[in-house]
């Protein structure tokens, strides 16, 4: 089974409210990342956890927390949310670092008013 | 910092056509390259890698080889389908343990009846 998992698939957050996506994974996988998609862009690395390392980018670092309470499970965490933050944020996991393929989510698109 | 630049924006063919995507990347030393592609309501799934100058990868008709000596690795396929219709990313993984992978902006083919 080769199934990275997202819930909700649809999230409807206020402006200044906090937002919590969360992520699974069954495949005993040693990485898990998050990336932020906006249209017409790039997936943007927004961190990720290598075992119980995490890794966050500078540009991110204040904007977005994370959780990986055991191997399966990986959370993103917006303290405050923005207009800005509206997007597709999408979770994968890889066997180990670096040059490994990532399997993805099909996303959580996150909407902010 | 690394980047990746691929056609931007969507590629409308006829079916049977020939398809090309082209991507450019910036980094140093030998990165690893990756084409992955997103249908619609799913999220980006591993095409295939290319690891070292001159090699080609190849999954489902799809192939691209890797040039240092021009920095690229672009898609194509002889002949695309009604089923190809989807995004395709070109991505890099830099040298170094501690890294992830840096994507392109995304092309979407649009097969269309001949």
């Amino acid at each position: 089974d080769t199934t990275v998992k997202q819930n909700p698939r649809y999230k409807l957050a206020r402006v200044g409210k906090p937002v919590n996506l969360i992520c699974s994974q069954t495949m005993n996988h040693d990485t898990m990342y998050w990336y932020q998609k906006k249209p017409n862009q790039a997936p943007k690395l927004l961190l990720f956890y290598y075992d119980k390392i995490l890794n966050r980018e500078a540009d991110t670092f204040e904007k977005f927390q994370s959780s990986r309470p055991n191997n399966s499970f990986c959370s993103l965490y917006i303290g405050s949310a923005g207009l800005e933050y509206s997007a597709m944020y999408l979770c994968a996991s890889s066997r180990g670092q670096g040059a490994e393929t990532l399997y993805f989510g099909s996303g959580t698109r996150l909407t902010v008013l | 910092g690394d980047s990746v630049t691929q056609t931007e924006g969507q590629v409308a063919l006829s079916e049977e056509d020939f398809l090309t995507i082209h991507c450019n990347y910036s980094a140093s030393g030998y990165p690893a390259l990756f084409w992955y592609v997103q249908y619609p309501g799913e999220g980006p799934q591993f095409l295939f890698r290319a690891s070292r100058d001159k090699e080609k990868g190849s999954s489902r008709g799809f192939e691209a080889t890797y040039d240092k000596g021009t920095t690229s690795f672009h898609l194509r396929k002889a002949s695309v389908q009604e089923s190809d219709s989807a995004v395709y990313y070109c991505a890099l993984a830099p040298t170094g343990f501690a890294s992830a992978l840096t994507f392109g902006s995304g092309t979407k083919v649009i097969p269309c009846l001949p």
